[in-house]
């Protein structure tokens, strides 16, 4: 069974600096999706930015990049310029490419200081 | 605007009754998903349904009931067999046969609490 660890339960970043969030996960599969999504204290569920498995360039959107590294199963998630809207829980999931479902991490709080 | 709505957005119900959790979307997607939040945990797989009339148990659908009737609706029936009810339910749903396939997109949840 594919699993999706996420090791860091909080983080802390001052504003205007970068973290990055670790993901690793476990999978048998050659083909796969991953994602890595925001939820706020609103709880909405937002997509942040996501991976094609067979892609080797790591994505990026705007301050949000990835470092993917598919021979060690690992995801990691920078945040650069970090700001106050970016205080959420991040949670890293996996889909494989035939597959209907999202296997998610536990998630990682990240705070914001101000 | 197009989107996925769950109702009420917080339910209150007495132990040993059934509830139903609404969730309704407009993007004219295909498959539909209910997720259990527990505190400290990531989002479990309770139910899926690709298409109209037919869905799937996930990781725990024990003490849960889906219906599929129609394709902007996947209800959730909380039964009274669920022995630890109370979360936070997410509803999500995805396009199928696209480019964007691989996207699931979520409604903003109903925080079920059962005394």
């Amino acid at each position: 069974a594919q699993t999706v660890t996420q090791s860091q339960p909080e983080m802390s970043v001052q504003e205007a600096e970068t973290v990055t969030l670790s993901c690793t996960y476990d999978t048998s599969e050659s083909d796969y999706y991953l994602f890595w999504y925001k939820q706020p204290p609103s709880r909405q569920m937002i997509l942040v930015i996501r991976q094609e498995a067979y892609k080797q360039q790591n994505a990026t959107e705007n301050r949000f990049s990835v470092n993917f590294q598919k021979a060690a199963k690992s995801f990691s998630l920078k945040i650069s310029d970090s700001q106050l809207g970016d205080a959420a829980m991040y949670f890293c999931a996996y889909r494989p490419s035939y597959g209907n479902k999202l296997v998610f991490g536990a998630g990682t709080i990240l705070r914001v200081k101000s | 605007d197009g989107g996925i709505t769950q109702s009420p957005k917080y339910l209150f119900r007495k132990e040993g009754q059934n509830v139903t959790l609404s969730c309704e979307q407009n993007l004219n997607h295909d498959a539909m998903y209910w997720y259990r939040q527990d505190p400290g945990q990531g989002l479990r797989l309770i139910y899926y349904s690709q298409i109209v009339n037919d869905f799937q148990k996930g990781d725990i659908a024990e003490g849960y009931s889906v219906s599929r009737e129609k394709k902007e609706s996947f209800p959730l029936t909380v039964t009274s067999a669920q022995k630890n009810p109370t979360a936070f339910y997410l509803c999500a749903s995805r396009r199928s046969g696209t480019s964007d396939s691989y996207e699931q997109y979520f409604g903003p949840g109903t925080r079920l609490t059962v005394t």
